[in-house]
């Protein structure tokens, strides 16, 4: 079992909808969470940084942390043609310098 | 002005060529690392430094040797290139290890032919 799941998709939605991406992880130790955007050949680019359990928002984005579930959400609102890409989660526990990434979910935004 | 710059982008080589990949920061961030992302988009730890200090080696073969002459730059190294090593290399940084957010650089295509 990989330390950190996640569904590779692809998800395809309509402009306009509500996208919701997920993380499940094994590990009780991670306490910074991230979410990456990757488009085609480019390097994955930081959209939200979570430290331990609760919500953080960034204009349409939103995460969400819930340890004792150990999963976690990334909400797009008003999704765009434009955020068709790969999403990766990644996370990270204290003192091991290194992230642990998801496999990445495939989005597409249909105009 | 980009923050983590990574040279060359592609790279096309023959197998058990010898060959280099170099990376740098301009974000002032104290800890390195090299990713390698295969077909399936996983990206997976290969090394961490800190302060040009290795921390993590993460049971990559010995023929990657990667070097850091100072806490800007960090250079990736391979000998003797093999089919299997065909993927995209990633470096990144951080500020200060993994409690902060790590920054990517646009990639490295290696193609071992």
């Amino acid at each position: 079992q990989k330390e950190v799941e996640q569904d590779p998709g692809p998800l395809s939605v309509p402009e306009g909808a509500i996208v919701s991406l997920n993380c499940t992880y094994s590990n009780s130790a991670f306490q910074y969470f991230m979410w990456y955007r990757q488009y085609s050949r480019k390097g994955p680019e930081l959209l939200m940084y979570t430290y331990s359990s609760g919500n953080k928002e960034d204009g349409r984005f939103t995460a969400q942390v819930d340890k004792s579930s150990k999963y976690i959400s990334l909400f797009i609102r008003d999704s765009q043609p434009s955020d068709s890409a790969t999403y990766l989660c990644a996370m990270s526990a204290g003192g091991t310098y290194k992230y642990i990434f998801g496999t990445g979910t495939r989005l597409k935004v249909l105009a | 002005d980009t923050a983590v710059s990574q040279t060359p982008k592609y790279l096309v080589t023959q197998m058990g060529n010898d060959k280099s990949i170099k990376c740098e920061q301009n974000l002032g961030h104290d800890t390195m690392y090299w990713y390698k992302q295969d077909s399936k988009k996983f990206l997976k730890i290969m090394f961490s430094y800190n302060n040009k200090e290795l921390i993590i080696n993460e049971t990559v073969p010995n023929r990657f040797s990667p070097k850091s002459p100072d806490k800007a730059h960090l250079n990736l190294h391979i000998n003797s290139l093999e089919l299997g090593d065909s993927a995209v290399y990633f470096c990144a940084s951080s500020l200060f290890g993994q409690d902060t957010e790590a920054f990517f650089g646009q990639g490295t295509r290696l193609t071992v032919v």
